[in-house]
C-alpha cells in the first residue's frame, strides 16, 4: 500500500514571495491533516480535512495561508505571502475515516516539506 | 485545552540496553487516548504505540511499552534491548475522545551508541 505522498521535499524561497505544498493522502483515507513542524517542536495541527469539507482550521493563519481539498482526495496548502517565522516542515498526514468510537486515532504521516524562508 | 510535555529533550542509551522516555498530560476529560509516534532523521513520522485511557493495561508492542498512570498524568515509553535503528526523534501525542485531533509535546531527542 502507498504511503502519503508529499511534494516538493524542499523548498527555499524569499520572504513575502508565495509558495504551495501537495499531498496525496493513502487511497480510501477520507481525512486529511496539515501540520506544521517548527524547529525543536512538535508538529502543530493548521487544518482538518473530511473529504472535502474543513472540519478544522482554528490554528491556520488565514490572512497569509491557504489550504484547498479539492474532490476529497489530493490537497495544496499555500502560504502568500511567506514570513520569516514561516520556515518549518510541513507534513500532511491522513487517516482512516468511521464511527468516532471505533477510531483509533492512528494517523499516517507524509514524508514532510521542509520550508526555508529567507 | 489540553498540553503534553516531553521535559527530556535528548536521552542516549547503550544499544541492547533499556531506556525510559517520560511524558505527562493536562486533561480534565476521562477517556482519551495517548500515543507515541517516532520520526527518523528521513522525516516520516510512524505510530510506535497506543493506549486507551479506559484501559488499565499498559500497552505493548514488541521491545516497545508503556507506563500508563492515569491519576499522575503520566505516559512513559519503554523501550527494551534498544537497537540503532531505534535512534529518532520521540514525540508523545493525546487525541481527545471526540475528535482526531493530535496534541503533540516537544519532542525527545533518542541516541543509540554501539
Amino acid at each position: 500500500e502507498a504511503g502519503v505522498a508529499q511534494s516538493p521535499r524542499y523548498k527555499i524561497i524569499e520572504k513575502r514571495q508565495s509558495v504551495a505544498f501537495w499531498c496525496n493522502p493513502i487511497s480510501g483515507h477520507a481525512t486529511l491533516y496539515w501540520y506544521q513542524q517548527i524547529l525543536g517542536q512538535g508538529p502543530k495541527l493548521l487544518i482538518q480535512f473530511q473529504n472535502n469539507g474543513v472540519v478544522d482550521d482554528s490554528q491556520l493563519p488565514k490572512d497569509r495561508f491557504s489550504a484547498e481539498r479539492l474532490k476529497g482526495v489530493d490537497s495544496t496548502l499555500k502560504i502568500q505571502p511567506a514570513k520569516l517565522e514561516d520556515s518549518a516542515v510541513y507534513l500532511c498526514a491522513s487517516s482512516f475515516f468511521g464511527p468516532i468510537q471505533s477510531r483509533l486515532g492512528e494517523q499516517f504521516f507524509g514524508p514532510g516539506t521542509r520550508l526555508t524562508v529567507l | 485545552a489540553q498540553t503534553v510535555t516531553q521535559s527530556q529533550p535528548e536521552m542516549s542509551v547503550q544499544e541492547a540496553e533499556t531506556v525510559t522516555l517520560s511524558c505527562t498530560y493536562d486533561t480534565s476529560e476521562s477517556d482519551y487516548y495517548l500515543f507515541w509516534y517516532k520520526q527518523p532523521p528521513s522525516r516520516q513520522m510512524i505510530l510506535v504505540i497506543r493506549q486507551e485511557a479506559y484501559k488499565q493495561q499498559n500497552a505493548t508492542e514488541n521491545r516497545f511499552s508503556v507506563n500508563f498512570q492515569k491519576a499522575a498524568k503520566s505516559f512513559s515509553l519503554k523501550i527494551s534491548d534498544s537497537q540503532l535503528g531505534d535512534a529518532a526523534m520521540y514525540f508523545c501525542a493525546y487525541r481527545s475522545p471526540n475528535t482526531d485531533k493530535l496534541i503533540f509535546g516537544t519532542g525527545t531527542r533518542l541516541q543509540v551508541f554501539p
